[in-house]
């Protein structure tokens, strides 16, 4: 079993619609999680970056961490053509390396 | 603000040939740096972490190595490249003693031919 799973999609939504992104994971001991997302041939942009459980939003984006279920999602509200990218789900312990999600393929249709 | 440079952004080498890929980091002073190989639909996996100049952290033991001269260039290299090193290669930094908040550059993809 990898430490952090992520459907990889593609995952196809009309413009307008509400995304939800997710990622499961098996190490008890992350504390810390992140949300990249990725356009073709670049680098990855830090999108969200939350400690603990909770939620944190930012503008249209949505981070929520149930760690009492392993489970991180990200939700993105009145999606655009311009969300479609590549969205990695990134995870750490204090002080250690990041693990990464293989990430999720989204498209969004104008 | 910090910004990040990674060059060349695209390499066609033969096997067998040596390999400089160049990583800077403007803005910040002693940041920690990483290398990473990501995969198409593997994710990314961390090569190798510097806290300090000449401080080389190996995660994978591999064809590569790096070096970090100075505080804020970090090198990734190989004297002889197999064609398992292809793969699009990330350069990314993170204040010091903060490892979880991390910032990419825009990547080099190497193609071993």
């Amino acid at each position: 079993q990898k430490e952090v799973e992520q459907d990889p999609g593609p995952l196809s939504v009309p413009e307008g619609a509400i995304v939800s992104l997710n990622c499961t994971y098996s190490n008890s001991a992350f504390q810390y999680f992140m949300w990249y997302r990725q356009y073709s041939r670049k680098g990855p942009e830090l999108l969200m970056y939350t400690y603990s459980s909770g939620n944190k939003e930012d503008g249209r984006f949505t981070a929520q961490v149930d760690k009492s279920s392993k489970y991180i999602s990200l939700f993105i509200r009145d999606s655009q053509p311009s969300d479609s990218a590549t969205y990695l789900c990134a995870m750490s312990e204090y002080g250690n390396k990041l693990v990464f999600g293989a990430g999720t393929i989204l498209r969004v249709k104008s | 603000s910090q910004t990040i440079h990674q060059w060349p952004a695209t390499l066609v080498q033969p096997v067998g040939s040596p390999l400089s890929l160049e990583c800077t980091v403007e803005g910040t002073s002693n940041p920690n740096l990483y290398w990473y190989r990501q995969a198409a639909g593997r994710g990314l996996q961390l090569l190798f972490y510097s806290v300090g100049i000449g401080q080389i952290s190996s995660e994978v033991p591999q064809n590569l190595s790096a070096s970090r001269p100075q505080d804020r260039q970090f090198i990734l290299s190989s004297k002889k490249l197999l064609l398992s090193d292809s793969g699009f290669y990330l350069c990314a930094w993170s204040r010091p003693g903060a490892y979880n908040e991390q910032f990419f550059g825009p990547g080099t993809r190497l193609t071993v031919l």
